[in-house]
């Protein structure tokens, strides 16, 4: 079992550009949730999704951020026009069924803009 | 809404002192209660969990007990190691489990030898 798997781990992108990541859940699991780390703000939740079908969104800023689920093996979260403030680790977990079970992160992807 | 309060921001000990984080939170029901930790470049880490009132969750030397009269589920541990240093997180998970978890602020932890 090789964990939840994000790419990439790094990415650098200049301001106004687009930024796509991926996530790979652990098999069998059936949710996903994306959060986003910073010094300031901490671990902040975005989104989470149960058997691919969007349940809660609430955290995911209404411009730019959104989110997907294509497959049980992956999801992607796409930030177009990326600003300096949206520099932050952006992390992934996976759970058997929702949060009230554990969640097992990947190691996060550190997006940087220029 | 529900939320996660932790009262120490940084804890600095030397190798063999007592470890307690203090965790309280607010929420209806009973939420389930976690401890994750987070070393330098990884993701956190789930350490344990607690789900019913008096319930002691515990891992590598680490315990908690769900404590629903003050609200608590501080985290302790005898005899810290600097293998110990890391950001400490206490988390909430709605009874239902229809939302997802809501973590405090952490508590960085660093352990001298």
């Amino acid at each position: 079992n090789a964990g939840v798997i994000q790419t990439p781990r790094h990415k650098v992108t200049g301001k106004g550009q687009e930024a796509t990541l991926w996530c790979e859940p652990i098999s069998g699991h059936s949710a996903v949730f994306w959060y986003r780390q910073t010094i300031v703000q901490g671990l902040e939740f975005l989104t989470y999704f149960r058997n691919q079908a969007p349940i809660d969104d609430s955290g995911m800023p209404k411009e730019r951020f959104s989110a997907q689920m294509p497959n049980q093996s992956h999801s992607t979260l796409k930030i177009q026009s990326t600003q300096p403030q949206d520099s932050a680790v952006y992390l992934c977990a996976s759970s058997l069924d929702n949060s009230q079970n554990t969640l097992y992160f990947g190691a996060g992807t550190r997006l940087s803009v220029l | 809404g529900d939320s996660v309060t932790q009262t120490e921001g940084q804890v600095a000990l030397s190798e063999e002192d007592f470890l307690t984080i203090h965790c309280n939170y607010s929420a209806s029901g009973y939420p389930a209660l976690f401890w994750y930790v987070q070393y330098p470049g990884e993701g956190p880490q789930f350490l344990f969990r607690a789900s019913r009132d008096k319930e002691k969750g515990s891992s590598r030397g680490f315990e908690a007990t769900y404590d629903k009269g003050t609200t608590s589920f501080h985290l302790r541990k005898a005899s810290v190691q600097e293998s110990d240093s890391a950001v400490y997180y206490c988390a909430l998970g709605e009874a239902q489990g229809g939302r997802a978890l809501i973590f405090g602020t952490g508590t960085t932890v660093s352990v001298s030898p």
